[in-house]
Protein backbone atom coordinates (compact mmCIF):
# COMPACT_ATOMS: atom_id res chain seq x y z
CA UNK A 1 0.00 0.00 0.00
CA UNK A 2 1.43 3.83 -0.94
CA UNK A 3 -0.08 4.94 2.38
CA UNK A 4 -2.24 8.27 2.61
CA UNK A 5 -2.30 9.87 -0.74
CA UNK A 6 -2.58 13.84 -1.02
CA UNK A 7 -2.64 16.28 -4.10
CA UNK A 8 -1.46 18.84 -4.91
CA UNK A 9 1.61 18.81 -2.60
CA UNK A 10 1.15 22.79 -2.78
CA UNK A 11 -1.37 25.01 -4.53
CA UNK A 12 -1.07 28.73 -4.74
CA UNK A 13 -4.24 30.53 -5.56
CA UNK A 14 -5.32 34.08 -5.13
CA UNK A 15 -7.76 35.29 -2.48
CA UNK A 16 -11.73 33.98 -3.24
CA UNK A 17 -10.71 31.30 -5.18
CA UNK A 18 -12.35 28.11 -4.71
CA UNK A 19 -9.93 25.44 -3.49
CA UNK A 20 -10.16 22.10 -2.99
CA UNK A 21 -7.81 19.35 -1.65
CA UNK A 22 -7.64 15.87 -2.13
CA UNK A 23 -6.71 12.63 -0.12
CA UNK A 24 -6.69 9.03 -0.93
CA UNK A 25 -6.96 6.83 1.80
CA UNK A 26 -5.35 3.79 3.01
CA UNK A 27 -7.46 0.88 1.63
CA UNK A 28 -9.81 -0.59 4.89
CA UNK A 29 -8.85 2.00 7.36
CA UNK A 30 -12.18 3.35 8.15
CA UNK A 31 -11.51 6.45 9.81
CA UNK A 32 -9.86 9.76 8.23
CA UNK A 33 -9.46 12.90 9.31
CA UNK A 34 -8.50 15.94 7.75
CA UNK A 35 -5.91 18.32 9.96
CA UNK A 36 -4.75 21.79 9.48
CA UNK A 37 -1.21 22.53 10.79
CA UNK A 38 0.00 26.32 11.44
CA UNK A 39 2.80 27.54 13.51
CA UNK A 40 0.40 29.63 15.36
CA UNK A 41 -1.90 27.05 16.45
CA UNK A 42 -0.14 23.56 15.59
CA UNK A 43 -2.07 20.88 14.40
CA UNK A 44 -6.35 21.14 14.89
CA UNK A 45 -8.45 18.85 13.54
CA UNK A 46 -11.32 19.90 11.30
CA UNK A 47 -13.19 17.01 10.76
CA UNK A 48 -13.53 13.49 10.46
CA UNK A 49 -15.11 10.46 9.38
CA UNK A 50 -15.81 7.15 10.39
CA UNK A 51 -17.05 4.92 8.00
CA UNK A 52 -17.49 7.54 5.15
CA UNK A 53 -19.89 9.45 7.68
CA UNK A 54 -18.88 12.69 9.00
CA UNK A 55 -18.56 12.11 12.74
CA UNK A 56 -17.28 15.89 14.26
CA UNK A 57 -16.96 18.99 12.34
CA UNK A 58 -16.52 20.95 15.04
CA UNK A 59 -12.70 22.24 14.06
CA UNK A 60 -14.31 23.28 10.83
CA UNK A 61 -13.50 27.11 10.97
CA UNK A 62 -16.30 28.62 9.31
CA UNK A 63 -18.81 27.76 6.31
CA UNK A 64 -16.66 28.36 3.48
CA UNK A 65 -14.85 25.01 4.56
CA UNK A 66 -16.37 22.16 3.45
CA UNK A 67 -15.21 18.38 3.69
CA UNK A 68 -16.72 15.21 1.75
CA UNK A 69 -16.03 11.55 1.81
CA UNK A 70 -18.05 10.40 -0.95
CA UNK A 71 -16.50 6.92 -0.51
CA UNK A 72 -13.83 4.94 1.01
CA UNK A 73 -11.16 5.79 -1.12
CA UNK A 74 -11.72 8.97 -2.00
CA UNK A 75 -12.22 12.64 0.19
CA UNK A 76 -12.16 16.34 -0.45
CA UNK A 77 -11.86 19.42 1.81
CA UNK A 78 -12.84 22.55 0.29
CA UNK A 79 -12.53 25.95 0.78
CA UNK A 80 -14.54 28.10 -1.29
CA UNK A 81 -14.16 31.24 -1.12
CA UNK A 82 -10.16 31.30 -0.02
CA UNK A 83 -8.84 33.98 2.00
CA UNK A 84 -5.21 34.27 3.05
CA UNK A 85 -5.40 33.33 6.67
CA UNK A 86 -6.37 29.77 5.18
CA UNK A 87 -2.71 29.63 4.28
CA UNK A 88 -1.57 26.39 6.13
CA UNK A 89 -0.10 22.81 5.50
CA UNK A 90 -3.57 20.75 5.49
CA UNK A 91 -3.48 16.74 6.27
CA UNK A 92 -5.23 14.13 5.67
CA UNK A 93 -4.98 11.28 8.24
CA UNK A 94 -6.19 7.50 8.36
CA UNK A 95 -6.93 5.36 11.54
CA UNK A 96 -8.15 1.98 11.88
CA UNK A 97 -9.35 1.70 15.29
CA UNK A 98 -9.51 4.04 18.45
CA UNK A 99 -5.79 2.31 20.00
CA UNK A 100 -3.90 2.21 16.66
CA UNK A 101 -1.60 4.07 14.81
CA UNK A 102 -2.65 7.28 12.74
CA UNK A 103 -0.77 7.68 9.06
CA UNK A 104 -0.43 10.69 7.63
CA UNK A 105 -0.34 11.82 4.03
CA UNK A 106 2.49 13.83 2.97
CA UNK A 107 0.22 17.36 3.72
CA UNK A 108 -0.68 19.95 0.81
CA UNK A 109 0.74 23.21 1.33
CA UNK A 110 -1.76 26.22 0.98
CA UNK A 111 -0.68 29.61 0.07
CA UNK A 112 -3.55 31.90 -0.40
CA UNK A 113 -2.25 35.31 -1.83
CA UNK B 1 -8.64 24.65 24.41
CA UNK B 2 -5.79 22.46 23.83
CA UNK B 3 -6.61 18.95 25.74
CA UNK B 4 -2.68 18.64 26.06
CA UNK B 5 0.10 20.09 27.23
CA UNK B 6 3.26 20.10 25.88
CA UNK B 7 6.32 21.42 26.98
CA UNK B 8 8.75 22.82 26.35
CA UNK B 9 8.48 24.58 22.90
CA UNK B 10 11.55 23.96 21.46
CA UNK B 11 15.17 22.76 23.01
CA UNK B 12 18.63 22.75 21.67
CA UNK B 13 20.48 18.83 23.11
CA UNK B 14 24.38 18.20 21.91
CA UNK B 15 24.79 14.76 19.98
CA UNK B 16 24.68 12.07 23.20
CA UNK B 17 22.57 13.87 25.13
CA UNK B 18 18.91 13.76 26.54
CA UNK B 19 15.83 14.98 25.26
CA UNK B 20 13.11 15.54 27.75
CA UNK B 21 9.56 16.78 26.55
CA UNK B 22 6.78 16.74 29.02
CA UNK B 23 2.97 16.20 28.26
CA UNK B 24 -0.15 17.24 30.60
CA UNK B 25 -3.50 16.52 30.57
CA UNK B 26 -6.85 16.99 31.86
CA UNK B 27 -9.38 14.64 30.62
CA UNK B 28 -9.37 11.05 32.72
CA UNK B 29 -11.25 9.76 30.00
CA UNK B 30 -7.99 9.38 27.45
CA UNK B 31 -6.45 6.04 27.57
CA UNK B 32 -3.72 5.86 24.70
CA UNK B 33 -0.84 8.33 24.47
CA UNK B 34 0.90 8.03 21.21
CA UNK B 35 4.18 10.64 20.15
CA UNK B 36 4.54 11.47 16.97
CA UNK B 37 7.54 12.92 14.87
CA UNK B 38 7.34 15.00 12.02
CA UNK B 39 10.37 15.81 9.70
CA UNK B 40 10.38 19.14 7.30
CA UNK B 41 7.90 18.81 4.90
CA UNK B 42 6.27 15.22 5.88
CA UNK B 43 3.54 14.42 7.48
CA UNK B 44 3.77 13.71 11.01
CA UNK B 45 4.40 9.78 11.77
CA UNK B 46 3.88 7.34 14.80
CA UNK B 47 7.05 7.40 17.31
CA UNK B 48 5.95 5.40 20.01
CA UNK B 49 3.00 5.05 22.19
CA UNK B 50 1.61 3.81 25.44
CA UNK B 51 -1.34 3.01 27.38
CA UNK B 52 -2.22 3.81 30.39
CA UNK B 53 -1.58 0.45 32.34
CA UNK B 54 2.05 1.16 32.14
CA UNK B 55 3.85 3.40 33.62
CA UNK B 56 6.94 2.88 31.23
CA UNK B 57 7.34 2.00 27.65
CA UNK B 58 10.69 1.90 25.66
CA UNK B 59 11.88 1.30 22.13
CA UNK B 60 15.39 1.75 21.47
CA UNK B 61 16.69 5.17 22.43
CA UNK B 62 13.21 6.30 23.02
CA UNK B 63 10.78 6.04 26.06
CA UNK B 64 7.79 7.34 27.67
CA UNK B 65 7.20 7.72 31.03
CA UNK B 66 3.29 7.82 32.19
CA UNK B 67 2.33 9.18 35.44
CA UNK B 68 -1.43 8.28 35.87
CA UNK B 69 -2.38 10.07 38.81
CA UNK B 70 -0.19 13.46 38.02
CA UNK B 71 -1.49 13.11 34.22
CA UNK B 72 1.53 13.19 32.84
CA UNK B 73 3.40 11.89 30.62
CA UNK B 74 6.91 12.11 28.55
CA UNK B 75 9.06 11.39 25.77
CA UNK B 76 13.03 10.74 26.81
CA UNK B 77 15.56 10.86 23.50
CA UNK B 78 18.35 8.92 25.04
CA UNK B 79 21.90 9.51 23.16
CA UNK B 80 20.22 12.09 20.81
CA UNK B 81 21.30 11.78 17.11
CA UNK B 82 21.55 14.62 14.61
CA UNK B 83 19.08 12.56 12.97
CA UNK B 84 16.47 13.28 15.75
CA UNK B 85 16.54 17.01 14.25
CA UNK B 86 12.42 16.97 14.26
CA UNK B 87 9.43 17.84 15.79
CA UNK B 88 7.99 16.09 18.47
CA UNK B 89 3.54 15.81 19.31
CA UNK B 90 3.00 13.95 22.29
CA UNK B 91 -1.05 13.13 21.52
CA UNK B 92 -4.01 11.70 23.35
CA UNK B 93 -7.50 9.63 22.21
CA UNK B 94 -10.12 8.81 25.24
CA UNK B 95 -11.96 5.27 25.08
CA UNK B 96 -14.89 4.34 23.54
CA UNK B 97 -14.77 4.03 20.00
CA UNK B 98 -14.07 8.38 19.65
CA UNK B 99 -10.82 7.77 17.10
CA UNK B 100 -9.62 11.29 17.37
CA UNK B 101 -6.37 12.03 18.89
CA UNK B 102 -5.49 15.25 20.53
CA UNK B 103 -2.30 16.80 20.02
CA UNK B 104 0.26 18.93 21.89
CA UNK B 105 1.85 22.19 20.23
CA UNK B 106 4.58 20.34 19.42
CA UNK B 107 8.57 20.39 20.50
CA UNK B 108 10.87 21.57 18.01
CA UNK B 109 14.65 19.06 18.83
CA UNK B 110 17.81 20.16 17.25
CA UNK B 111 20.42 18.06 18.39
CA UNK B 112 24.00 19.31 17.85
CA UNK B 113 26.91 17.49 16.61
Amino acid sequence: DAGVIQSPRHEVTEMGQEVTLRCKPISGHNSLFWYRQTMMRGLELLIYFNNNVPIDDSGMPEDRFSAKMPNASFSTLKIQPSEPRDSAVYFCANKQGARTEAFFGQGTRLTVV
Amino acid sequence: QQQVKQSPQSLIVQKGGISIINCAYENTAFDYFPWYQQFPGKGPALLIAIRPDVSEKKEGRFTISFNKSAKQFSLHIMDSQPGDSATYFCAASIRGGDYKLSFGAGTTVTVRA
